[in-house]
């Protein structure tokens, strides 16, 4: 169990550019969840996968935003032309089903 | 829509004193409900889960009870040491739902 990883830790993009994010959820977890955290907040929920299907997305989850996890391990988060409201720290979590949820380390995204 | 509220918004006490922080939620509907650490730039890591059934759990220092009915819980934490400085966030999660809704948290300064 080496917990749930998350690359890049930092991004740094210009404004209209798209970043990818990759998260390794802990092996054998089925279930991937991504939240999304702004300075001074908790973070807020916009996606889960049960394997490969993505079986909810937050009305956070513009059409800019997209999710995937093909085969039903790593999982990316992808957002196209990025805004200064993009930036926030990005949140990965897995679990076995349900919970407990165990989280990664994030990736804090700043839109320059 | 769940709302949680974690109340004092930023805590500090002397090295050794016990104290008490509380989350309150609005609907009471819920499965369980997870208390996380956070440290600055960093993930959340998992320190309880209690159920919906049960009214207190222990791990170590710590103490989280529940109480259902009235949407509340609190974590307690013992012989407080510098080591507990972080932000504490609350997250019940909703029957008949997959996401955590989380508090703005609580930042604890345990001051040597």
């Amino acid at each position: 169990d080496t917990g749930v990883s998350q690359d890049p830790r930092h991004k740094i993009t210009k404004r209209g550019q798209n970043v990818t994010f990759r998260c390794d959820p802990i092996s054998e977890h089925n279930r991937l969840y991504w939240y999304r955290q702004t300075l001074g907040q908790g973070p807020e929920f916009l996606t889960y996968f049960q394997n490969e299907a993505q079986l909810e997305k937050s009305r956070l989850l513009s059409d800019r935003f997209s999710a995937e996890r093909p085969k039903g391990s790593f999982s990316t988060l992808e957002i196209q032309r990025t805004e200064q409201g993009d930036s926030a720290m990005y949140l990965c979590a897995s679990s076995p089903g349900g919970t407990p949820l165990h989280f990664g380390n994030g990736t804090r995204l700043t839109v320059t | 829509k769940q709302e949680v509220t974690q109340i004092p918004a930023a805590l500090s006490v002397p090295e050794g004193e016990n104290l008490v922080l509380n989350c309150s939620f609005t609907d009471s509907a819920i499965y369980n409900l997870q208390w996380f650490r956070q440290d600055p730039g960093k993930g959340l890591t998992s320190l309880l889960l209690i159920q919906s059934s049960q009214r207190e759990q222990t791990s170590g220092r710590l103490n989280a009870s529940l109480d259902k009915s009235s949407g509340r819980s609190t974590l307690y934490i013992a012989a407080s040491q510098p080591g507990d400085s972080a932000t504490y966030l609350c997250a019940p999660l909703r029957i008949g739902n997959e996401k955590l809704t989380f508090g703005t948290g609580t930042r604890l300064t345990i001051i040597p």
